[in-house]
Parts: C-alpha cells; structure tokens; sequence
C-alpha cells in the first residue's frame, strides 16, 4: 500500500529564513502531490498541487518540487514569518483515485 | 460562499450511546469524503461518497460505522454503540465533480467527539 512520510515532525527556523519541508513516498508513482496547512483545531487548508511532469511549482511565498525520481517532494516557504507557523501536511490520492494518504505532517514553528 | 460545515463542532457521548456527525459540502461540491484523525497520528481516510452512492469505505471499520449522503441534505457519519478508542477529530472534505478526479479537497472544521 502507499506510504508517505514527512521526515521532521519539528522544525523551528527564525523568522526571515526559509523553511524546507521533506516529503517521500513509496509503493506508488502518483500523478499528482498535494500540500496543506492545518492550524490547532481547524481542518487541513488547501495550499499546492503539483503533477508528475511538473519540476516545481510556486505561489507567492511558496514552492514545491516533485522529484519522482527519488520520489520525494519538498515544500519551501522562503521569508518565513510567524504566522507561518503551523502543521504542513503531504497528501497524495491512492491509485484507485478514491482518498487522500496524508503524511503525519511536520508542525513549523517560526520565530520572530 | 459558505465553506464545508460540520455540526456539531464538539460531541460527548458516553460508552454504548450513538454518535451522529453531519457534513454539508460546498455549494456545487457532489463528492464527500470523511477523515479521522486520532492524538498525535495523521488524518486516516474512512470513506468516500457521492450523492445516494458509497464509492469506497475502504478505511471505515466493518462494524458500528456507517455513512450516507442522500439525494438531499447533509452527509452524515454515524457511529454506533461508541468506545472510548472512537475519541477522534472527525473531518469531512468536499471536492466538486471533474473528469480529473486528482482534486484538491476542501475541509471542515471538523467533529470532536469525545467518549466518556
């Protein structure tokens, strides 16, 4: 079955640097990888998509790339600031196209 | 443009008692998705829907769940006879109807249910 996993559970940068954020996955080749935010007590917010013939993909303070090579994705928020801070989650549908797998998430915390 | 809802927003029932947790999608949204999500573990995916159709509730336990989403009104996840390990967030996602079924989904707030 697909796994995913999201190597940091923590990461604490300050505020102005760039955040990197892993993503590897296994078992499956997906055409598409997604990333969401979710704050303490909300749901998970749409954030990126990126596709299999797709290198990088960016939305203002955001990028993701998609390595399917290595089957791994990373997500960069550059000027990060503390409202930034967060649990970024990694998601990519099954082969059946039916459900999400979400990652375990890495929770950002950006300091000022 | 009203997101997904989710009622009620907190849930406390006591062993043995039903839990009942309803979903409205997005205005348009025709695919329902429900997601557990337990202390400290990532979101688990239960079961997918669309309108009067279960299409895949390969992550929903056999017994005492249940999911429907009739031709009208909400989608609603019940949970019967509940245990203290049905202590969860529960989310419900929407996505709209599109030949690429790789959509984004759009969460609710979510359910928290807790079991005394």
């Amino acid at each position: 079955s697909q796994k995913i996993e999201q190597n940091s559970e923590a990461l604490n940068i300050q505020e102005g640097k760039t955040a990197t954020l892993t993503c590897n996955y296994t078992n499956y080749s997906p055409a598409y990888l997604q990333w969401y935010r979710q704050d303490p007590g909300r749901g998970p917010v749409f954030l990126l998509l990126i596709r299999e013939n797709e290198k990088e993909k960016r939305k203002e303070r955001l990028k993701v790339t998609f390595d399917t090579t290595l089957k791994q994705s990373l997500f960069h928020i550059t000027a990060s600031q503390p409202a930034d801070s967060a649990t970024y989650l990694c998601a990519l549908y099954n082969q059946a196209g039916t459900a999400l797998i979400f990652g375990k998430g890495t929770t950002l915390s950006v300091s000022s | 443009n009203a997101g997904v809802m989710q009622n009620p927003r907190h849930l406390v029932r006591r062993r043995g008692q039903e839990a009942r947790l309803r979903c409205s999608p997005m205005k348009g949204h025709s695919h329902v998705y429900w997601y557990r999500q337990l202390p400290e573990e990532g979101l688990k995916f239960m079961v997918y829907l669309q309108k009067e159709n279960i299409i895949d509730e390969s992550g929903m336990p056999k017994e005492r769940f249940s999911a429907e989403f009739p031709k009208e009104g909400p989608s609603i996840l019940r949970i019967q006879q509940v245990v203290r390990g049905d202590s969860a967030a529960y989310f419900c996602a929407s996505s709209p109807p599109a030949a690429d079924s790789y959509n984004e989904q759009f969460f609710g707030p979510g359910t928290r249910l807790t079991v005394l």
